[in-house]
């Protein structure tokens, strides 16, 4: 079946400590992004990928780090520069001429 | 710049109730708008979507209705179901040149009472 997974379903992060999580898809899609949410709040765009080798700063980029080298898989670093990094984390892609987007079931990120 | 602004929830209703959640958008230009669904601990589904003025979304006994003169994209649905019971999301598309991002407003909690 094709779709999108996020790894690891629950992840904690210690202070000081970079953590990655991981999405791949199967869907053949160009673009891919990284949204957050907060509890009660909408998902903001943290980075995202229309092309391998390529992507943009969301809305929140600042403390993660993305890379894109290969189609299929967008992984996201949450750096010790962010300050805040607890929240839900989900993966989403598309094609880049369809605004329908698929999304992963997320990863909940929380800290020691 | 693109905002979406919802209604807040919880939204608390008995089976077979009837159900509205407001959606209220700003954008230049005529984005395309969307209601999606999450259920508890997954991702998000796209429920519907409408793309111009006065088109009708609709889906899963679910509606909405493009609005331009009032921008607006309300969610209707006649009889709920307490397999409703989710967040529901209203997003607006920031457009091909923008990498079609979506903006999304701030989730309405459902909870369907049998």
């Amino acid at each position: 079946d094709g779709g999108i997974t996020q790894s690891p379903k629950y992840l904690f992060r210690k202070e000081g400590q970079n953590v990655t999580l991981s999405c791949e898809q199967n869907l053949n899609h160009d673009a891919m992004y990284w949204y957050r949410q907060d509890p009660g709040q909408g998902l903001r765009l943290i980075y995202y990928s229309q092309i391998v080798n390529d992507f943009q700063k969301g809305d929140i980029a600042e403390g993660y780090s993305v890379s894109r080298e290969k189609k299929e898989s967008f992984p996201l670093t949450v750096t010790s520069a962010q300050k805040n990094p607890t929240a839900f984390y989900l993966c989403a892609s598309s094609t880049v001429t369809n605004e329908k987007l698929f999304f992963g079931s997320g990863t909940q990120l929380s800290v020691l | 710049g693109n905002s979406v602004t919802q209604m807040e929830g919880p939204v608390t209703l008995s089976e077979e109730a009837f159900l509205t959640i407001n959606c209220t958008y700003t954008a230049t230009g005529y984005p395309s708008l969307f209601w999606y669904v999450q259920y508890p601990g997954e991702g998000l589904q796209l429920l519907l979507k409408a793309t111009k003025a006065d088109d009708k979304g609709s889906n899963k006994g679910f509606e909405a209705t493009y609005r331009k003169e009032t921008t607006s994209f309300h969610l209707e649905k006649g009889s709920v179901q307490v397999s409703d019971s989710a967040v529901y999301f209203c997003a607006l598309s920031r457009g091909f040149n923008a990498g079609n991002m979506l903006t999304f407003g701030g989730g309405t909690r459902l909870m369907v009472k049998p």
